[in-house]
């Protein structure tokens, strides 16, 4: 059974600085990785997609990398804003049927 | 404009009255699925559809039914609802090319569902 982890389950960090996120899953056997994230109280928003082919993809300041056969994903956040703070979910599928979701980290930018 | 749009966003009812909650994509999604997300538990699955009277079960099911008549539409029904099922309910849709291809998911903005 897939699992996937994220920690830490919260972070905060000061205004500025870059950081890193993290997912891990048990099973390598993944077709690819998405990376979401959560404003309170609303809807998840898609920021990253890697496909089990590709190595990391990159949106702006977001940079996500895939190491499928360590179970590993991570995303960058360059120069972090206090916008920045949000959840964020990483989740991985396996066939289009279910993505099976980390429980998030939730991270705060102070000003 | 590309969305996932749901109704109702908030609703508070009681036990055991029938409820359905509405999802409506405007992207050709084959793939929609509903979620719902509990603190501690994360999102969970409760049922997805592959296509147009194509749906199965996900991770949670026990209470819910579904229906999937038009490609665009993927109502969430609650026939006799009970406390437990108070929760933060999502819709989701994306392209299904192929099983090894899943596209991106896109989410609704969420359904506040509290059952007294």
């Amino acid at each position: 059974k897939q699992e996937v982890t994220q920690i830490p389950a919260a972070l905060s960090v000061p205004e500025g600085e870059n950081l890193v996120l993290n997912c891990s899953f048990t099973d390598s056997a993944i077709y690819n990785l998405q990376w979401f994230r959560q404003d309170p109280g609303k809807g998840l928003t898609s920021l990253l997609l890697i496909q089990s082919s590709q190595r990391e993809q990159t949106s702006g300041r977001l940079n996500a990398s895939l190491d499928k056969s360590s179970g590993r994903s991570t995303l960058y956040i360059a120069a972090s804003q206090p916008g920045d703070s949000a959840t964020y979910l990483c989740a991985v599928s396996r066939g289009a049927q279910k993505l099976v979701f980390g429980q998030g980290t939730r991270l705060t930018i102070n000003p | 404009e590309a969305q996932v749009t749901q109704n109702p966003r908030y609703l508070i009812t009681v036990t055991g009255k029938k409820l359905t909650v509405t999802c409506s994509q405007n992207m050709n999604h084959e793939y929609m699925s509903w979620y719902r997300q509990d603190p501690g538990l994360g999102l969970r699955q409760i049922y997805y559809s592959m296509n147009v009277e194509v749906t199965d079960k996900g991770d949670v099911p026990e209470g819910y039914k579904v229906s999937r008549k038009e490609k665009r539409n993927f109502p969430l029904i609650l026939e006799s609802p009970s406390p437990n099922q108070t929760s933060l309910y999502f819709c989701a849709s994306r392209f299904f090319r192929s099983s090894r291809a899943p596209g991106e998911l896109f989410f609704g903005e969420g359904s506040r569902l509290t059952v007294l």
